[in-house]
């Protein structure tokens, strides 16, 4: 059982290149989410998903986009890399009693 | 738009003091209240949740809700210094850990 795994760990973009960073669970979670940490912040909710073809905008959804295809995984897309969207992404599935994390993507954008 | 606030720190207390760490939050409807731990460099991970005023104690960990003053608290007895770490506050609408607001965390480092 390996939780949330995200990949790749780290990342270094360019202005104006596209990436998606991965995220996949295997705790059969419906609901899935996407944050971004900004040093010394908190968690800002980018989208969230409730289930399988059904996703929706949180907080700060601008610049990014997502699928949800399988219940296991919840890619995001970067389009257009800003140095605004430098930051740590964390991927996380719900479960009543709380979110379990991945391990983060820490990435770049000069 | 729902709103959590949390004192920033840094906040220091010395080895086998009691650490105090607030949160207020902004929508009166809200539900559920989580205390997550976050060491650098790392994700964060529940200490645990709150859903009924009063409080609810976990070995040395005390969390505090009082929903008409919109606030919840959590409490840190004996600390330690492998407590040394931003705690992150996180609110819910409904009685689960779904589609929570968080805090921007308190920094706590606790001294030997």
């Amino acid at each position: 059982n390996a939780g949330v795994t995200q990949t790749p760990k780290f990342r270094i973009l360019k202005i104006g290149q596209s990436m998606t960073l991965q995220c996949t669970q295997d705790m059969n979670h419906n609901y899935m989410y996407w944050y971004r940490q900004d040093p010394g912040m908190g968690l800002k909710l980018i989208y969230y998903s409730v289930g399988a073809g059904i996703t929706d905008k949180g907080e700060v959804p601008n610049g990014y986009n997502v699928s949800r295809s399988t219940t296991e995984d919840f890619p995001l897309r970067l389009e257009l890399a800003a140095p605004s969207q430098t930051s740590v992404y964390f991927c996380a599935s719900g479960g009543i009693e709380t979110q379990y994390f991945g391990p983060g993507t820490r990435l770049t954008v000069l | 738009q729902k709103e959590v606030e949390q004192n920033s720190g840094p906040l220091s207390v010395p080895e086998g003091a009691i650490a105090s760490l607030n949160c207020t939050y902004s929508d009166r409807g809200s539900q559920s209240f989580f205390w997550y731990r976050q060491y650098s460099g790392k994700s964060p991970e529940l200490i645990m949740f709150i859903y009924s005023n009063g409080d609810k104690e976990d070995g040395r960990f005390t969390a505090q809700l009082n929903k008409a003053s919109q606030y919840v608290s959590l409490l840190i007895r004996d600390s330690q210094p492998s407590d040394s770490a931003t705690y992150l506050c996180a609110v819910g609408p409904g009685d689960s850990a779904r589609q929570l607001t968080f805090g921007s965390g308190t920094q706590l480092t606790v001294l030997p």
